[in-house]
């Protein structure tokens, strides 16, 4: 069974460009998250979605980020313009359904903006 | 506020050495805990998922446990071999904020 899939695996940009994320979830898997890890922390979730609706997107920097799962299957993860303390691994995980089973984790995408 | 700690943030042994590794949280109304393993430059591997009614979880050498009313949780790794070299993050889904809260991590390391 393929597991969480994420694109690209790395990426350089400058400050104030645009850039995009993308994951496919392990199919049948309902519950989409997106998480950013900072160096030596733990991640920290931006937003949740269950199918296509996003439930949780209290941490989510409403004014540069934004994300979509069309379809309730892949998603994107957009942030525009990036900025020097975007820098952060961003992670993509999917659960069959309730916050109560298991998340597995892609390998997430290292954004380095300079 | 709903946190998780993990002490020590590092931790180095020699092979063969049986080793615990803490993590705290702070609220006790939780779903469930899990520890996960992190080698570098990868995503997490989901290793145990101790459910709030439970006490404990066992998978091969790892063993975790949970006690709720003070607020901490163990994994006990046994035998320890270089390749579980990694860094270990415990996460607990607290019911009032319904997501998956991280600690830090411990980063441990085993010796040849």
């Amino acid at each position: 069974e393929a597991g969480v899939v994420q694109s690209p695996r790395y990426k350089i940009i400058e400050k104030k460009q645009p850039v995009a994320f993308w994951c496919n979830p392990i199919s049948g898997h309902n519950t989409l998250y997106w998480y950013r890890q900072n160096l030596g922390q733990g991640p920290e979730l931006l937003i949740r979605y269950e199918n296509e609706e996003a439930v949780d997107d209290s941490q989510l920097p409403k004014d540069r980020f934004s994300a979509e799962r069309l379809k309730g299957v892949d998603s994107t993860l957009k942030i525009q313009p990036a900025e020097l303390g975007d820098s952060a691994v961003y992670l993509c995980a999917s659960s069959l359904g309730s916050l109560a089973e298991t998340q597995y984790f892609g390998p997430g995408t290292r954004l380095l903006v300079l | 506020k709903q946190e998780v700690t993990q002490i020590p943030a590092a931790l180095s042994v020699p092979e063969g050495e049986n080793l615990v590794l803490n993590c705290s949280f702070t609220d006790s109304a939780i779903y469930n805990l899990q520890w996960f393993r992190q080698d570098p430059g990868k995503g997490l591997t989901s290793l145990l998922l101790i459910q709030s009614s439970q006490r404990e979880q066992t998978s091969g050498r790892l063993n975790a446990s949970l006690d709720k009313s003070s607020g901490r949780s163990t994994l006990y790794i046994a035998a320890s071999q270089p390749g579980d070299s990694a860094t270990y993050l415990c996460a607990v889904t607290y019911q009032g904020a319904q997501k998956l809260v991280f600690g830090q991590g411990t980063r441990l390391t085993i010796n040849p």
